[in-house]
């Protein structure tokens, strides 16, 4: 049982290049969640996901793209790095219970745009 | 949306002393609160977490209150020791129905020996 792990765990872009980070959960959670992190701002979410086939914006999108093709599977896509997207980016899910509402995170991706 | 205040930002507190940590949010129907405790260069992991129709709940030196009136909630630490070094982050949403959790800012804890 893995919980939920990100690849890569680094990587520096040049600006205008693409790249796409996974998440995959083994825990047959049902939303996943992506975060960034910046010095002095904590998370904030990116995009999320409650079931196959079903994404949403959060609070910061642009920029971003995502994918859910399989449960398991959270990808986060980046058509056009920019610098203001250097930044660590974590991967969350959690049961859709209503007894745990929880999240498990991932280790994330440290991200550097130069 | 949800927005959620942390402060402090930094808290520095001697090792056996407490440390509090106070959040406000915005949105009245929010009804779940958790605090993320963040080592260096890991994940945030849930430490605690309180639902809106508890005022406080406790876990050995950690513990939340909540006070729905004034929307905020606190996190206390007791006898603190140097493994308590960490940025804390509080959070909020209002499942169900929401599934998001909008975080705070954090707050970064020293414990000095």
């Amino acid at each position: 049982n893995a919980g939920v792990t990100q690849t890569p765990k680094f990587r520096v872009l040049k600006t205008g290049q693409s790249m796409t980070l996974l998440c995959a959960q083994d825990m047959n959670h049902e939303y996943m969640y992506w975060y960034r992190q910046d010095p002095g701002m904590g998370l904030r979410l990116i995009h999320y996901s409650v079931g196959e086939g079903t994404t949403a914006k959060g609070e910061v999108p642009d920029g971003y793209n995502v994918s859910r093709l399989k449960k398991q599977n959270f990808l986060l896509g980046l058509e056009s790095a920019a610098p203001s997207q250097t930044s660590v980016y974590f991967c969350a899910s959690r049961f859709p219970s209503t007894a745990n509402y929880g999240y498990t995170f991932g280790s994330g991706t440290r991200l550097t745009v130069v | 949306g949800e927005n959620v205040e942390q402060h402090p930002s930094t808290l520095s507190v001697q090792e056996g002393d407490s440390a509090v940590i106070k959040c406000t949010y915005s949105d009245s129907a929010s009804n779940y609160f958790p605090w993320y405790k963040q080592e260096l260069g890991k994940r945030p992991q849930l430490i605690i977490d309180i639902r809106s129709n508890v005022g406080e709940k406790k876990d050995q030196r950690i513990a939340v209150t909540l006070n729905k009136t004034a929307k905020h909630f606190s996190l206390h630490i007791t006898e603190t020791q140097p493994e308590d070094s960490a940025v804390y982050f509080c959070a909020a949403s209002k499942p169900p129905n929401d599934y998001k959790l909008s975080f705070g800012a954090g707050t970064t804890v020293t414990v000095r020996a």
